[in-house]
């Protein structure tokens, strides 16, 4: 069936640094995809999202990038603060409103 | 500030008890999930919900039940506890208009079956 899939589990980064967040999908016909933000004992927490007309989309400190020829996203966060240690999901439109979402990885800001 | 209200933050069974996970939005949206989130499996649906009184199986519906009354409120009923059931149990809701529809989840409810 389809999936959503990560390519780290874990990624440790220094406070200051860049982060970037790789999620792989497998459904071509995806429209919509969302990275989601899980702080320990929360549920999971809107970032950005991104339409597939679109190859890249910036917020606030965090930018993500869809490349749709080798089905690949990337949440890429600037700055990386203490805060933002937390498990990220990617999540891809499915059908009927349902998301399909990778299983996480988790981001360790290191001081 | 718009949310989703999970009642019980943490939950203690007894195993052969019928549980009732409750989940309340207030932005009038017309889709509600439930999901369950272990390590290492990530998120795993449950059922969910476009609209009142109606139901769809997700992937994992075995031993668990749900109820829409209402547009704001989903319940999830697991009919007889089990400890393969103790977990992380997440609700979410969506609208289905604009295109753009990204979940809003709730804390969700940690509960324990012993």
């Amino acid at each position: 069936g389809e999936s959503v899939g990560l390519h780290l589990p874990t990624l440790s980064v220094q406070e200051g640094d860049n982060s970037i967040i790789n999620c792989a999908y497998s459904n071509s016909a995806s429209d919509y995809f969302i990275w989601y933000k899980q702080e320990s004992g929360k549920g999971p927490q809107f970032i950005i999202d991104i339409r597939s007309n679109m190859d890249k989309r910036q917020g606030q400190r965090v930018t993500v990038l869809l490349n749709k020829t080798v089905k690949h996203l990337s949440l890429q966060i600037a700055a990386t603060q203490p805060g933002d240690s937390a498990v990220y999901f990617c999540a891809e439109s499915g059908t009927a409103s349902k998301l399909t979402f990778g299983t996480g990885t988790r981001l360790q800001v290191t001081l | 500030d718009v949310k989703v209200t999970q009642s019980s933050r943490y939950l203690v069974k007894r195993t052969g008890e019928k549980v009732f996970l409750e989940c309340v939005q207030d932005m009038d949206h017309e889709n509600m999930f439930w999901y369950r989130q272990d390590p290492g499996l990530g998120l795993r649906l449950i059922y969910f919900s476009y609209d009142v009184k109606m139901k769809e199986k997700g992937d994992i519906p075995e031993g668990y039940s749900v109820s829409r009354e209402k547009k704001e409120r989903f319940s999830l009923i697991l009919e007889s506890a089990s400890t393969n059931q103790t977990s992380m149990y997440l609700c979410a809701s969506s609208s289905t208009g604009g295109g753009n529809y990204g979940y809003t989840f709730g804390s969700g409810t940690r509960l324990t079956v012993v």
